[in-house]
């Protein structure tokens, strides 16, 4: 299995465009997460999605969206990139109904800078 | 929301200590998992322990959930223990396995 997999590793925006960081997983998992971790701190919830066609806000979600078309993946698009969303998303997934279990395993990451 | 404590922020240890990290939580939870992040940004899963004791080679963790706390035990530090470690809960629901809410973490420094 290759787990939680995150594309682009890397991206750099000007203020204003638009993009979508792609998050899929191969673990059979119900619910999915972004997470954005900015320096020092740990990480916040921007949205989540407990199976395809539903999701949710989390903390700060504003200026980002979600959709969940299928199990496996869980893109994050931002609409207009601000140098405030210089910061480094996580994708998550968990719930597998089969263990019972809740814990949830992360991607590697995009590092997003916007200038 | 609930929040999330964790103690010292800082810890810088001499290769061969133990250590004590510990998170501290304001409310009722189902979830409970302590993660390392390592030098390069890698987030990894330590425990997943909403309640008991687990332990895993050098590392054990504690979590007493009636008095809202967990500890991590790393005993026989290494240099390759060091970097962020995070605890992170999620209260009693249908949606806890999604939405974590992150303490911010110990810094761990291990020396040789």
């Amino acid at each position: 299995n290759a787990g939680v997999t995150q594309t682009p590793k890397f991206q750099v925006l000007k203020t204003g465009q638009s993009m979508t960081l792609q998050c899929a997983q191969d673990m059979n998992h119900e619910y999915m997460s972004w997470y954005r971790q900015d320096p020092g701190m740990g990480l916040r919830l921007i949205h989540y999605s407990v199976g395809a066609g539903i999701t949710d806000q989390g903390e700060v979600p504003n200026g980002y969206n979600v959709s969940r078309s299928t199990t496996e993946d869980f893109p994050l698009r931002l609409l207009s990139a601000a140098p405030s969303q210089t910061s480094v998303y996580f994708c998550a997934s968990s719930y597998d109904r089969r263990g019972l279990s809740y814990e949830q395993y992360f991607g590697p990451g995009t590092r997003l800078t916007v200038t | 929301g609930i929040q999330v404590e964790q103690s010292p922020p800082d810890l810088i240890l001499q290769e061969g200590a133990n250590s004590t990290l510990r998170c501290n939580f304001s409310d009722s939870v189902n979830n409970l998992q302590w993660f390392h992040q390592n030098p390069w940004g890698q987030l990894i899963n330590l425990f997943y322990i909403p309640s008991g004791t687990k332990q895993n080679g050098r590392l054990s963790a504690t979590t007493v959930a009636t008095e809202r706390y967990s500890l991590l035990y790393i005993s026989s530090s290494q240099t390759t223990d060091s970097g962020v470690y995070f605890c992170a809960v999620a209260r009693p629901g249908e949606t806890s396995g999604s939405r974590l809410t992150f303490g911010e973490g110990t810094q761990l420094t291990v020396n040789p």
